[in-house]
């Protein structure tokens, strides 16, 4: 069965400095993999997506992943973080299945 | 161009009691999934509909229903209510192209359903 793992419930970073969240799957083919934000009391925003092709996707707000088949992973990254960036980041992974998600990492932004 | 819409915004019931949620997706896209996120988790695929019909289905009891209606909205129905469907419902739409999906969902707002 597909599962998302993320290993970092909260993350605390400082204006400007760069982010990395992590995000493992399981998964027995190609998967499709997606990163979503989500303000508080909001529902979630798209940022990037990896369906095939370039291991390294651009997407909204300045964020980029890399897809590493060997590692089974897709990080998520951000060279230079706003305070407007701190919300709940959410991986998922699906295949022509509905989408399963991890469990979040919240990122805190401090001066 | 509209995004997905869902509506009410929140709802507060009592157990035993039956509860609707409604959805609207973006335009042009057929297809709506709807997810349970309860506090501090990520949310949980409860099913799909295309075709007013239910395409694929969560691990989530009969209590559970849903419609979709030819101008492609949706309903969520909860039925019984118990303590622990207290969550936020978010709705999720998509196109589906010659049976396949493209995968990327677009999701509402979402409603926060609190269940006394």
């Amino acid at each position: 069965a597909q599962s998302v793992t993320q290993p970092d419930i909260h993350i605390t970073v400082s204006e400007g400095a760069s982010l990395e969240l992590r995000c493992n799957y399981s998964y027995g083919a190609t998967p499709y993999l997606f990163w979503y934000v989500q303000s508080p009391g909001q529902g979630l925003q798209l940022l990037l997506k990896y369906f095939s092709g370039d291991t390294l996707v651009q997407g909204i707000k300045g964020f980029e992943a890399e897809f590493k088949r060997s590692q089974s992973s897709f990080n998520l990254r951000k060279p230079s973080v706003h305070w407007s960036d701190a919300a709940e980041y959410f991986c998922a992974v699906s295949g022509n299945t509905p989408l399963v998600f991890g469990k979040g990492t919240r990122l805190s932004v401090i001066a | 161009d509209a995004g997905v819409t869902q509506s009410p915004t929140h709802l507060i019931k009592t157990r035993g009691q039956q509860v609707t949620l409604r959805c609207s997706p973006k335009s042009g896209h057929d297809t709506v999934s709807w997810y349970q996120q309860a506090l501090g988790q990520g949310p949980q695929f409860i099913f799909q509909y295309y075709e007013e019909e239910e395409r694929q289905r969560g691990n989530f009891p009969d209590r559970f229903s849903g419609h979709q209606f030819p101008n492609y909205s949706s309903e969520l129905n909860v039925n019984a209510l118990l303590l622990g469907d207290s969550a936020l419902y978010l709705c999720a739409s998509s196109l589906l192209v010659s049976g396949v999906s493209t995968d990327t969902q677009y999701f509402g707002p979402g409603t926060r359903l609190t269940v006394l």
